[in-house]
């Protein structure tokens, strides 16, 4: 089944420690996106990637870090700059909104990541 | 700007029971499309309809209904008898028809749904 795949479930970071989260997806979508979820906020876009090596700064990326070498895949570096990590990850993928702007995006499982 | 608000941050109802969701949205822009999405405690965010700004028939889908009004700008989600598994937080999000066209997210409305 086409999908979202994001590892790990759940990861803890120590004091000055990157930390990678993984996504990777199969639904042959142009467009891949990167939010972060806080307790009782809606979801906030960090990175966004409409294309293979190239990505763009959403609302919140300072401390954090992404690439995107493969059509599949789009890691997201958690930067010991972040000063304030923990929170609900979540990886999305879609069709490049500009071609059909209905289409809806796609989500992952979530990875969740606190300090230890 | 573009600004997406659910005033309801929890509702709890007794199962059977009907139950609406609150959206209401801002933007300048003639064309926009407006989606629902429904988090259940597993964490992973679940497509459940879209509309776009120039189609303003409402439908019913299931035990699903939706209101779209663009008068008051609002995109309203009904729950028609609902169930324990309906528990979950639900999401209201708008984009724009216009520069990277991002989605715009609510703060949620968690629903729980009690036997």
């Amino acid at each position: 089944d086409g999908g979202i795949t994001q590892s790990p479930k759940y990861l803890f970071r120590k004091e000055g420690q990157n930390v990678t989260l993984s996504c990777e997806q199969n639904l042959n979508h142009d467009a891949m996106y990167w939010y972060r979820q806080d307790p009782g906020q809606g979801l906030r876009l960090i990175y966004y990637s409409q294309i293979v090596n190239d990505f763009q700064k959403g609302d919140i990326a300072e401390g954090y870090s992404v690439s995107r070498e493969k059509k599949e895949s789009f890691p997201l570096t958690v930067t010991s700059a972040q000063k304030n990590p923990t929170a609900f990850y979540l990886c999305a993928s879609s069709i490049i909104p500009g071609q059909k702007s209905n289409q809806p995006q796609h989500f992952g499982d979530g990875t969740r990541l606190s300090i230890l | 700007a573009q600004k997406v608000t659910q005033a309801q941050t929890e509702i709890s109802v007794v199962e059977k029971e009907d139950v609406t969701l609150d959206c209401v949205y801002e933007t300048r822009d003639t064309t926009y499309y407006l989606f629902w999405y429904k988090q259940p405690p597993s964490g992973e965010l679940v497509f459940l309809i879209r509309r776009n700004s120039f189609d303003e028939q409402n439908e019913i889908s299931g035990r699903y209904s939706w209101n779209f009004q663009k008068s008051t700008s609002s995109f309203n989600f009904t729950i028609t008898a609902s169930q324990v598994v309906d528990s979950a937080v639900y999401f209201c999000a708008l984009r724009m028809n216009t520069g990277f066209q991002k989605l715009v997210f609510g703060t949620g409305t968690r629903l729980l749904v009690s036997p």
